[in-house]
């Protein structure tokens, strides 16, 4: 099936760093969403964006819809011990939610 | 509860079983998605139910998988004659408000982990 290509596949950072990380598709989407799963649970809703060029920030998370309505990134500023995961981006058009393929995210102390 | 539960967690299966996993979505959500998602992968679509009616398939792997939403509250995903390829993370959203409006929000569960040996 089609998943968005989403990198870097995987970081390992020092707890205080800053992290970004994106996602690039070849197609449009009307909506962009940014979400959290941890080892054994569901993915989590983080950040939705819903116009071309939006910038929207949620804690030390901020997030971007790109303006050519292909792309995405998230930041996390100030890592600390509990981002660990797998963070997804997600794009939807009008219908279904087309997941990218995740960037795990490590943290050390 | 409070959000979206799923059973059982976990599953193993011999090749050939039939299996059954439950979807509880959160009380009032119309819309019901389940998702199928291998390992190291996002999740991907599998079908999407608006209150009892099953308005989109097409993300069915093969006639082998059939979901269903009776009451349309909660959902069972059957996969029968199950193979190793089946292997995955099933997870279930939910969602207050129809697919594709500007209110939807999916709300995701824990996920089955199904093993087929």
């Amino acid at each position: 099936g089609q998943q968005l290509n989403q990198s870097p596949q995987s970081m390992f950072i020092q707890e205080g760093e800053d992290v970004s990380m994106n996602c690039t598709s070849s197609s449009i989407f009307n909506t962009w969403l940014w979400y959290k799963q941890d080892p054994g649970e569901g993915p989590v809703l983080l950040i939705a964006l819903y116009k071309a060029g939006e910038l929207t920030s949620n804690g030390r998370l901020t997030a971007q819809f790109g303006i050519t309505r292909k792309d995405s990134f998230l930041n996390i500023s100030a890592s600390i011990p509990s981002d660990v995961g797998i963070y997804f981006c997600a794009g939807r058009r009008t219908d279904k939610l087309i997941f990218g393929t995740g960037t795990r995210l490590q943290v050390f102390p | 509860g409070a959000g979206v539960s799923q059973s059982p967690r976990y599953k193993v299966a011999k090749r050939g079983q039939d299996v059954a996993l439950r979807c509880d979505p959160i009380s009032g959500h119309v819309s019901l998605f389940w998702y199928q998602q291998a390992l190291g992968q996002g999740p991907e679509f599998l079908t999407y139910f608006q209150n009892e009616a099953q308005l989109d398939k097409s993300g069915l792997p093969s006639d082998r998988f059939f979901a269903e939403r009776p009451e349309g509250s909660v959902s069972t995903l059957k996969i029968q004659r199950t193979q190793q390829e089946d292997s995955a993370v099933y997870l279930c959203a939910s969602s207050l408000a129809p697919r594709g409006s500007s209110q939807e929000t999916q709300y995701f569960g824990p996920g089955t982990r199904l093993l087929v040996l």
